[in-house]
């Protein structure tokens, strides 16, 4: 079974631009969820999509944002980048939505903002 | 007060040894329990799941969780230097998604 892909693996942007991930999940997996990952902050919870739908939301501005097609591939944005925004962004795939089942993360994308 | 608390370490343990990991969550109600190890560089990698209070074994590792406690362990038996890593501690409290603990750096001495 293939595992979670996330495209693309790496991204240089400038502040101001706006930059788009791709996450495929696991097969017959629905759930999927992206988190930061800082060194400074550890991994933090960006927001989930279940069935297209966002289920849950962490405590990010609105320059981060998500969608979920229906082949459950999810894509994640942030618009204006800041410096602040540089980090490893991860997604992760679950059978159950919410947290409550196994997550499998993919390998993340890092990027960084110059 | 944090979600979830894990030491950050680093923990050095020689190889062959038994390793410790400790994580303390603040939600009562939490239910799903998940231990993550990362190595530098690499995203998290899923290595243990617990569900209900006691101990859940697979292979080297044992995972406890006390609800009443609200804490959770991984142990590592047999230690190898290939368990160097960052070993990080989730938590599910049933409304959101994961909290993560910032994790506990093992370094496996050869």
């Amino acid at each position: 079974k293939a595992g979670v892909t996330q495209t693309p693996r790496y991204l240089i942007k400038t502040r101001g631009q706006q930059v788009t991930l791709s996450c495929s999940p696991i097969s017959g997996h629905r759930s999927v969820s992206w988190y930061q990952q800082t060194p400074g902050q550890g991994l933090q919870f960006l927001f989930e999509y279940f069935s297209e739908t966002q289920r849950n939301k962490g405590n990010f501005p609105g320059r981060f944002s998500g969608r979920q097609f229906s082949n459950s591939r999810s894509e994640m944005n942030v618009s204006t980048l800041e410096l602040g925004d540089s980090a490893l962004y991860l997604c992760a795939s679950s059978f159950i939505s919410g947290g409550a089942g196994e997550q499998f993360f993919g390998p993340g994308t890092r990027l960084t903002v110059l | 007060q944090k979600e979830v608390e894990q030491n950050s370490g680093p923990l050095s343990v020689p190889e062959g040894a038994i390793a410790s990991l400790n994580c303390t969550y603040s939600d009562r109600g939490s239910q799903s329990f998940f231990w993550y190890r990362q190595y530098s560089g690499k995203s998290p990698e899923l290595i243990m799941s617990i569900y209900s209070n006691g101990d859940k074994e697979d292979g080297r590792f044992t995972a406890q969780l006390n609800k009443a406690s609200q804490y959770v362990s991984l142990l590592i038996r047999d230690s190898q230097p290939s368990d160097s890593a960052t070993y990080l501690c989730a938590v599910n409290p049933g409304a959101n998604n994961l909290f993560f603990g910032t994790g506990t750096r093992l370094t496996v001495i050869p």
